[in-house]
């Protein structure tokens, strides 16, 4: 049960788009089309942003779009804000009612 | 709405155990499981199990299998996470989140269990 690797950092300017990767096995984010994300503002607890790939949760903005090919998933945001600052993990179903989370990337909006 | 609950910040001594609750609020408790993650400072997010609410069955991360018991309580709704033979490197924050059989959708507020002599 290996963490999912992710780019510790990334960033962008404001109004550009983003992308995030999260790169598993064939066991878990191969395997499945139930890879979710989460953002993290600082000192604040996660908050679900995309489940099943590529799925918002009511609520979320439609910048935020994730897509998935082979091992690797990845996590677009659009149109970037001041407020999308914030760390975003992304994590896969690996069977048996288990679960894998990445390590987390740090999002900077330059 | 969803809401969960956590219990308060503890400070342990290497060695001992700490139970971390969390009281489920605005669904159906037995429809869903618990999960268990924890965060580090600086670090990444870690699963470490999960629950089920409707019969108590669990599933662990190798890394936890032999120092954790998740259990619910149904009448109250609330799960519980007890970790045992604490080391400093368990000074983490722990979160309780709502695991709908495939991912989890909703957070509690977080635990920050600090291990200190």
């Amino acid at each position: 049960q290996s963490a999912l690797t992710q780019p510790a950092s990334v960033s962008g300017s404001p109004g550009q788009s983003v992308t995030i990767s999260c790169t598993g096995t064939s066991g878990d984010v191969g395997s499945y089309n139930l890879v979710s994300w989460h953002q993290q503002h600082p000192g604040k607890a996660p908050k679900l942003i995309i489940y099943e790939v590529n799925k918002r949760p009511s609520g979320v903005s439609n910048r935020f779009s994730g897509s998935k090919s082979g091992n690797t998933a990845s996590l677009t945001i659009s149109g970037l804000q001041a407020e999308d600052e914030a760390d975003y993990s992304c994590c896969s179903y690996a069977g048996s009612s288990t679960l894998v989370f990445g390590g987390g990337t740090k999002l900077t909006v330059l | 709405q969803v809401q969960l609950v956590q219990s308060g910040a503890e400070v342990k001594k290497p060695g001992a155990s700490v139970k971390v609750s969390c009281q489920a609020s605005g669904y159906t408790f037995i429809n869903y499981g618990i999960s268990w993650v924890r965060q580090a400072p600086g670090q990444g997010l870690e699963w470490m199990g999960r629950i089920s609410g409707y019969n108590g069955d669990t599933n662990f991360a190798q890394k936890f299998q032999d120092r954790v018991t998740m259990t619910t309580d149904t009448s109250t709704t609330t799960a519980y996470m007890e970790l045992r033979n604490l080391r400093y490197d368990d000074t983490a924050m722990y979160y309780c989140a709502r695991f709908g059989t495939t991912k989890v959708d909703y957070w509690g507020h977080g635990t920050l269990i600090t291990v200190s002599s």
